[in-house]
């Protein structure tokens, strides 16, 4: 059982927009700023699409956007396209003794 | 532009120490936080460990009692040993970079370790 909690699958048609939630505890996605969000395409290593909650590495499209209310970090994703059909995973830090933890991780379906 | 490359055995037997080792490039294992991650096939991402500032080292809980995590400067290189493996630690072994924020933003591609007899 993963620490945080995502849904298991969502789904979207093109050009359309979705949320994947990811909900946490006071310990760790309530405790900071410090959630990030990755995409992992099959066989493939996991990517990092936000950092610190709503930051952007350099050569991620503008269409990935992050937010947090209370112990809920959101993934919402504008302009679904069909290569952002992947895994999503969520991942916050989580204090001095546990440090860090993933979400179990989101398919999403892009129809 | 940082490059990582994890190397090891792709068979453990069962109560053995599983040894990975990751070669990094464009960046030196003095700086940054450097992390093991793994994913049993189907499964979902899990933080093992990771080492910083050439010995400090933090472990999840889960797994501290068996982890050992080093690094070789003149390699620049950081390792993995996870001792008395079951077939509950096979799975893709990943190492990547991060800051102490944890946001991982480099990884290798990944190694498939299997645990059998």
């Amino acid at each position: 059982q993963s620490a945080l909690t995502q849904p298991a699958s969502v789904s979207g048609s093109p050009g359309q927009s979705i949320t994947i939630s990811c909900t946490g505890t006071s310990s760790d996605v309530g405790s900071s700023n410090l959630v990030s969000w990755y995409q992992q395409h099959p066989g493939k290593a996991p990517r990092l699409m936000i950092y610190e909650g709503s930051k952007r590495p350099s050569g991620v499209s503008n269409r990935f956007s992050g937010s947090k209310s209370g112990n809920t970090a959101s993934l919402t994703i504008s302009g679904l396209q069909a290569e952002d059909e992947a895994d999503y995973y969520c991942c916050s830090y989580a204090g001095p003794n546990t440090y860090v933890v993933f979400g179990g991780g989101t398919k999403l379906t892009v129809l | 532009q940082v490059q990582l490359q994890e190397s090891g055995p792709g068979l453990v037997k069962p109560s053995e120490t599983l040894s990975l080792t990751c070669t990094v490039s464009g960046d030196s294992v003095s700086s940054y936080y450097w992390s093991w991650i793994r994913q049993p096939a189907g499964k979902g991402l899990e933080w093992i460990g990771r080492i910083y500032s050439r010995e400090t080292t933090n472990y999840n809980p889960s797994l501290k009692s068996r982890v050992t995590m080093s690094v070789d400067t003149s390699k620049n290189q950081f390792s993995l040993k996870l001792s008395s493996v079951t077939a509950a630690d096979t799975a893709v072994y990943y190492c990547a970079r991060s800051t102490p924020a944890a946001d991982f933003d480099s990884w290798g591609q990944g190694t498939l370790v299997t645990v059998s007899s």
